[in-house]
């Protein structure tokens, strides 16, 4: 079974401060995806990332994944109370390029 | 929004009985994943169908079943519903099989 573990579980910030949330596996990623949830919503797609090294910035968003593609880094710059939410990480690990394994999530509060 | 529409959203059934969701994907997506996310948890992969056939399936029991249409629409089927059944159920649409995913606002199941 592969296996994805995010850290933290859970996050509260206040607003303007910076955070990181890392995601790491075992096994190798095909692609890797990072998600943002809402109470009683579906997951919305924030990034993918295939190649190792690879860094993409989302406004204040960054993300990075390792250079093996094993891991996977969110930090956010200035975090702003509409920044709350379910942070989720989510792989196609490489072999089983069908099921994309969801890690458990790291829910992210960030205070006025 | 992502296209991916879910219904019903809100559904309570009895221990024992039988449920159907349903989920229209987006245009131009041929494949249609399943998830099922517990509360607090990440969500767990159900099964994949790419053009009407089942494409991949995740560690659930028989009584989860599915079918794709040729729109490409998919429906979840759950046989003698069990009480760790209550959860949000997750479909994703994407245009291949190991591609980005768009997730609907998901069925809240509660079985009582």
């Amino acid at each position: 079974t592969q296996l994805l573990e995010q850290s933290p579980q859970f996050l509260s910030i206040q607003e303007g401060e910076n955070l990181t949330v890392y995601c790491n596996s075992s096994s190798v990623f095909s692609s890797l995806q990072w998600y943002r949830q809402e109470p009683g919503e579906g997951p919305v797609l924030l990034v993918t990332v295939v190649t190792g090294g690879e860094v993409k910035k989302l406004k204040r968003l960054t993300f990075q994944f390792g250079d093996a593609r094993k891991d996977s880094s969110l930090h956010i710059t200035a975090a702003q109370p509409g920044d709350t939410g379910l942070y989720l990480c989510a792989g196609f690990f490489s072999g089983s390029a069908r099921q994309l394994t969801f890690g458990s999530g790291t829910q992210l509060t960030v205070l006025p | 929004e992502t296209g991916v529409t879910q219904s019903p959203t809100h559904l309570i059934k009895t221990r024992g009985q039988q449920v159907t969701l349903r989920c229209s994907s987006q245009s131009g997506h041929n494949t249609v994943s399943w998830y099922q996310q517990a509360l607090g948890q990440g969500p767990q992969f159900i099964f994949q169908y790419y053009r009407e056939e089942e494409n991949g399936r995740g560690n659930f029991p028989p009584r989860f079943s599915g079918l794709q249409f040729p729109n490409y629409s998919s429906e979840l089927n759950v046989n003698a519903l069990e009480l760790d059944d209550s959860a949000l159920y997750l479909c994703a649409s994407s245009w291949d099989a190991n591609t980005e995913a768009f997730f609907g606002q998901g069925t809240r199941l509660t079985v009582v």
